[in-house]
C-alpha cells in the first residue's frame, strides 16, 4: 500500500497567518490526491481533490498543489474555524490510504 | 446535496457479527461507488471497503477481507456492511462515504457515522 506521510503532526499557528501542510507519499499517487478538514466531533469535510480543485462550496482561501509524491494544502489567514486536523488521501492505488493527520493548533 | 445516515453500530462480543446501514438521498444513488471509513478512538482515518455503481466492483482492506461484507440495494438507496469475526481491533466510528466517480474517487460526501464497539 501507499504511505502517505504527514508532517508535522501537530503546528500552531497564528490567526490571520498562512499556513501550508505537506503530504508526502511513498510513491506517485499522480494527481489523485484528496485533502479534508475534520473537527472533534464531525465527520470529515471534504475540501480539495485531484491535488488542487476545490470542493463545492469550500472557500478560495483553501488551495491545494502538487503532483506525483509532493503535495501541499495552504491556509490563508487563519480563522478560529480553521482550526482542525487535516488528512490526506491517495485515491490513485488500492488500497485507498490516508495520510495520519496534522493538527492545527491556535498560536 | 448527498445526504447519509448510517445505523446499525453497537456494542458486540469479540467474534460476533453486526450489519452496518447507510440510506442515501439528495443524489443519483446508482450512478456513484460507495465506501466505508473507519477511524478508531483518537486514531486516523481507515479506508475499509467500496462497491462501485453497477456493484461490479467490490474491494476490501487487508484487515476485513473474509470477514466484511460490502452490498448495495440500488432501488432503496442503501449500502450494508455487514461485519464478521469481529475483533477489538475493529472497534471504531464506521462513516459511509460517496465516491465522486462510479467506480472510484475521493470521498465527497460523508455520514455523521456510527459507533461500533467490540469488547467483552
Amino acid at each position: 500500500e501507499v504511505v502517505l506521510t504527514q508532517a508535522p503532526a501537530a503546528l500552531s499557528v497564528s490567526p490571520g497567518e498562512r499556513v501550508t501542510l505537506s503530504c508526502r507519499a511513498a510513491r506517485t499517487v499522480t494527481h489523485r490526491l484528496a485533502w479534508y478538514q475534520q473537527k472533534p466531533g464531525q465527520p470529515p469535510r471534504f475540501l480539495i481533490y485531484d491535488a488542487s480543485t476545490r470542493a463545492t462550496g469550500v472557500p478560495a482561501k483553501f488551495s491545494g498543489s502538487g503532483s506525483e509524491t509532493q503535495f501541499t494544502l495552504t491556509i490563508n489567514n487563519l480563522q478560529p474555524e480553521d482550526y482542525a486536523v487535516y488528512f490526506c488521501h491517495q485515491y490513485y492505488f488500492w488500497p485507498h490510504t490516508f495520510g495520519q493527520g496534522t493538527k492545527l493548533e491556535i498560536k | 446535496e448527498a445526504h447519509l445516515v448510517e445505523s446499525g453500530g453497537g456494542l458486540v462480543q469479540p467474534g460476533g457479527s453486526l450489519t452496518l446501514s447507510c440510506v442515501a438521498s439528495g443524489f443519483s444513488f446508482n450512478e456513484y461507488a460507495m465506501s466505508w471509513v473507519r477511524q478508531g478512538p483518537g486514531k486516523g482515518l481507515e479506508w475499509v471497503s467500496s462497491i462501485g455503481s453497477t456493484r461490479r466492483l467490490t474491494i476490501y482492506a487487508d484487515s476485513v477481507e473474509g470477514r466484511f461484507t460490502i452490498s448495495r440495494g440500488n432501488s432503496d438507496n442503501t449500502v450494508y456492511l455487514q461485519m464478521t469475526s469481529l475483533r477489538e481491533e475493529d472497534t471504531a466510528m464506521y462513516y459511509c462515504a460517496k465516491q465522486n466517480g462510479n467506480d472510484d474517487g475521493p470521498f465527497d460526501s460523508w455520514g455523521q457515522g456510527t459507533l461500533v464497539t467490540v469488547s467483552s
